[in-house]
This record gives C-alpha cells, sequence and structure tokens, in this order.
C-alpha cells in the first residue's frame, strides 16, 4: 500500500515569508499527526487530528502556526510568518485508530525539511 | 512532565560488533515503549515494540528489546551489527492511559557501522 506522502521535500524561505506543507495519510487512517523535528532531536507532537478535529494542539505554536484537514484525509500545516527558529523537519504521520485502550501504530512520511534564511 | 532519554548521541562500531542503545522514561505509569529506526534518506519506521507480558521483545532485522520496568529502562541490542545498519534509532514512550498515541520520542542515536 502506498505511504505517507509529503510534499514539498525540502523548502527554504526567507524569514517572515509564508510557508505551507501537505500531508496526505495512509487510506483509511483516521487520526493524522504533524510532528516538528528540530536538528540533533527527536519529533515532538504539534497536532493531532481524530478525522477533521483538531483534538491535541497544545504544543502548537498558535500565533503563527495553524492546521487544516477539510473532510479528515488531507492536511495542511501553515507557517505565517516564519522565523529562523522554524528551521527544522515536519513530519506527518498517520494511523488507523481503533480505539478500546490500544496504541495505533503510527505510520510516518518522509517528511518536508524546512529552511529559514 | 515526562521524558525520554537516550545515553548516546553517536556510536560508532565494526561491522560483527554487538550493538546496545540504552532508554531510559521518566513516567511512572503504565507505559507502551517503542524503538523506531530512520535509515539515510528514509521515512521512520518501526522497529519494535512493547505494550505487556514478555518483557523481551523481539522486533525486525534481528533487534530485540528488554524492558526492565524497575530501572524504567527499554534497552535496544542487536549481537551482531551490519553494515546496512547505519541509521538513526529513536526510543519512544507512550503513556499506558493515552490509546490514541502521544508518542514522546528521546533525542536519538546515530549508529555508524563501519565495514
Amino acid at each position: 500500500e502506498a505511504g505517507v506522502v509529503q510534499s514539498p521535500r525540502y523548502k527554504i524561505i526567507e524569514k517572515k515569508q509564508p510557508v505551507a506543507f501537505w500531508c496526505n495519510p495512509i487510506s483509511g487512517h483516521n487520526t493524522l499527526y504533524w510532528y516538528r523535528q528540530n536538528l540533533g532531536q527527536g519529533p515532538e507532537l504539534l497536532i493531532r487530528y481524530e478525522n477533521e478535529e483538531a483534538v491535541d494542539d497544545s504544543q502548537l505554536p498558535k500565533d503563527r502556526f495553524s492546521a487544516e484537514r477539510l473532510k479528515g484525509v488531507d492536511s495542511t500545516l501553515k507557517i505565517q510568518p516564519a522565523e529562523l527558529g522554524d528551521s527544522a523537519v515536519y513530519l506527518c504521520a498517520s494511523s488507523l485508530a481503533i480505539g478500546g485502550g490500544s496504541y495505533n501504530e503510527q505510520f510516518f512520511g518522509p517528511g518536508t525539511r524546512l529552511t529559514v534564511l | 512532565a515526562q521524558s525520554v532519554s537516550q545515553h548516546n548521541h553517536h556510536v560508532i562500531l565494526s561491522e560483527a560488533a554487538s550493538l546496545e542503545l540504552g532508554c531510559n522514561y521518566s513516567y511512572g505509569g503504565t507505559v507502551n515503549l517503542f524503538w523506531y529506526v530512520q535509515y539515510p534518506g528514509q521515512h521512520l519506521q518501526l522497529l519494535l515494540k512493547y505494550f505487556s507480558g514478555d518483557p523481551l521483545v523481539k522486533g525486525i532485522k534481528g533487534f530485540e528489546a528488554e524492558f526492565i520496568k524497575s530501572k524504567f529502562s527499554f534497552n535496544l541490542r542487536k549481537p551482531s551489527v551490519q553494515w546496512s545498519d547505519t541509521a538513526e534509532y529513536f526510543c519512544a514512550v507512550v503513556r499506558g492511559t493515552d490509546s490514541w498515541g502521544k508518542l514522546q520520542f528521546g533525542a536519538g542515536t546515530q549508529v555508524v557501522v563501519t565495514p
């Protein structure tokens, strides 16, 4: 089956410019995650969607970051305006949430490497 | 706050050597534990996981990990590494009460296997 698709793979922008990342999850997966991975660190969750509802966005810097998942499938993460510290890899993951107290394996995309100059 | 610590940031070893990567977490309750691997140019993928039962779990490519509850540890091992094991390895934890999988990752260990 096709994996999680992300685009673009690389993006270089100047500070104060806007940028958007796109994610297409594995078909049928109802839960979608956006992570940020800074250099030399592990991924950190930014936001989690269950279908089209954002159920955990406590780590999302809401003054400049926004996300949407229209129709509960594809998702877009936006930064406006970008700052130097936003340089990182932005990862999207998806899972088929069964619930009932069981963990649902997350499948990761290749990520978008953002460089802010 | 829950945290995940990986003891080594970089490990260099020769083919056929044994590998052990340390991982400790700080959360005191029930946890689900994972090791993810990221090969050069590829995406993160699950290597193995522990939910309950036998604390020694086996994953893909000859890897295994041992959960020691008293030490809050989940160390990864492989008896004999290959050049193709060169990758970055991440330990991750999900609290047992979180069925929706909020993964807390360690900082990762870059492993380089030399021929």
